[in-house]
């Protein structure tokens, strides 16, 4: 199992520009999410998936789009790029059976991306 | 609405040394799960412990061990005889389920040879 991978590894844009940080997982997890990931502030949730066709908004959503079509992928969009979304991206999925307790959420290695 | 403090936002020890990271949560929930994760210098995020709200026994993982107490609300995190190796950012996590973290701040320990 190759896990939680995540493209790209970095990126450079300008302002205003667009892009989609890809993110799949091959667990057959349920539950997958965006996090970013900015100094001294930890980790917040952007947005987060329970199943395909389900999606939901987090702390922090507003600038970025998701949609998840299949199980799999979970893609998130920068519709405008702007400074403020310099940050490092991490997707994650856990796993939803009958015991909620076996939750667990693993990561995938991350984007750098660097908004100019 | 939940929240997770880690009070020490840098701590340094000398090689063998114990060294104990803290961890306060709130929540307005009675089921819950909290979470450890360790941050290395190459960035990844690697999941080291998860604990159930309903099961407050204490548990040890080699030189690992966690401290959950309800009644104080706190998840405290040991290393005992650290290494070198366990240079890292530490977060403390907190979920209600649904597949959604609330994170602390992370501490980041230094332990120097």
């Amino acid at each position: 199992n190759a896990g939680v991978t995540q493209t790209p590894k970095f990126q450079v844009l300008k302002t205003g520009q667009s892009m989609t940080l890809q993110c799949a997982q091959d667990m057959n997890h349920e539950y997958m999410s965006w996090y970013r990931q900015d100094p001294g502030m930890g980790l917040r949730l952007i947005h987060y998936s329970v199943g395909a066709g389900i999606t939901d908004q987090g702390e922090v959503p507003n600038g970025y789009n998701v949609s998840r079509s299949t199980t799999e992928d979970f893609p998130l969009r920068l519709l405008s790029a702007a400074p403020s979304q310099t940050s490092v991206y991490f997707c994650a999925s856990s796993y939803s059976p009958a015991q909620p307790s076996q939750e667990t959420q693993y990561f995938g290695p991350g984007t750098r991306l660097l908004v100019l | 609405a939940q929240k997770v403090t880690q009070a020490q936002t840098e701590i340094s020890v000398v090689e063998k040394e114990d060294v104990t990271l803290d961890c306060v949560y709130e929540t307005r929930d009675t089921t819950y799960y909290l979470f450890w994760y360790k941050q290395p210098p190459s960035g990844e995020l690697v999941f080291l412990i998860r604990r159930n709200s309903f099961d407050e026994q204490n548990e040890i993982s080699g030189r690992y061990s966690w401290n959950f107490q309800k009644s104080t609300s706190s998840f405290n995190f040991t290393i005992t005889a650290s290494q070198v190796v366990d240079s890292a950012v530490y977060f403390c996590a907190l979920s209600e389920g649904g597949g959604k973290l609330i994170f602390g701040q992370g501490t980041e320990l230094s332990v120097k040879p």
